[in-house]
């Protein structure tokens, strides 16, 4: 079965980077965008970017150009997401999602919290 | 896109049916024909799931009583007979690019 399985919780200090990891399986990993949404605790969901798995491209929100990075290691079915110059206003729960021919997510990750604390 | 759900907040009896609402600032409509609007529910605690794609298209495993139903901006995901696991935050999302969720619909049982 399909299953996107992230890395562990995180807590950083103010102008540091995370990087979050996202491991695939059940399917062939270059054959489907992975993506990245957020959601700061209690608030609704935020697009972050997407990554083409099989060729590398990546596509990032308009609010994040800058900042984030997304990157993956196809020989371990894994995508990474690292974003800098982490403020408080970057705490929250991110998640992975595969894309689908539908132009939507059909799978997700089980999040990873990030916290951001001096 | 601007994607506004109402309302923010929903308690429903189990056995009676739900309605929410949600209209984008632009046309979902693509060049394609196809319109990209989707509805998810966040059940509490775990990720978001896939119930509808494409206004109306429920998902592989999700039951019948959910059905969505809309076109160009204004959209409604109706449920016709709400049961206690279908608790949780509702969002729709549009996919023309960029990608944004409404602010979501909160679903409570009474």
């Amino acid at each position: 079965q399909v299953q996107l399985v992230q890395s562990g919780a995180e807590v950083k200090k103010p102008g540091a980077s995370v990087k979050v990891s996202c491991k695939a399986s059940g399917y062939t990993f270059t054959s489907y965008d992975v993506n990245w949404v957020r959601q700061a605790t209690g608030q609704g969901l935020e697009w972050v970017g997407w990554m083409n798995p099989n060729s590398g491209d990546t596509g990032y929100a308009q609010k994040f150009q800058g900042r984030v990075t997304m990157t993956r290691d196809t020989s371990i079915s894994t995508a990474y997401m690292e974003l800098s110059s982490l403020t408080s206003e970057d705490a929250a729960v991110y998640f992975c999602a595969r894309w689908t021919a539908a132009h939507t997510f059909d799978y997700w990750g089980q999040g990873t919290l990030v916290t951001v604390s001096s | 896109i601007v994607m506004t759900q109402t309302p923010l907040s929903l308690s429903v009896t189990p056995g009676q049916p739900a309605s929410i609402s949600c209209k984008s600032s632009r046309s979902l409509l693509h060049s394609d024909g196809k319109t990209y609007l989707y509805w998810y529910l966040q059940k509490p605690g775990q990720s978001p799931q896939l119930l509808i794609y494409e206004v109306s298209k429920r998902f592989s495993g999700v039951p019948d009583r959910f059905g969505g139903s809309g076109s160009g901006t204004d959209f409604t995901l109706k449920i016709s007979r709400v049961e206690a696991e279908d608790v949780g935050v509702y969002y729709c999302m549009q996919s023309v690019h960029p990608l944004t969720f409404g602010g979501g619909t909160k679903v409570e049982i009474k």
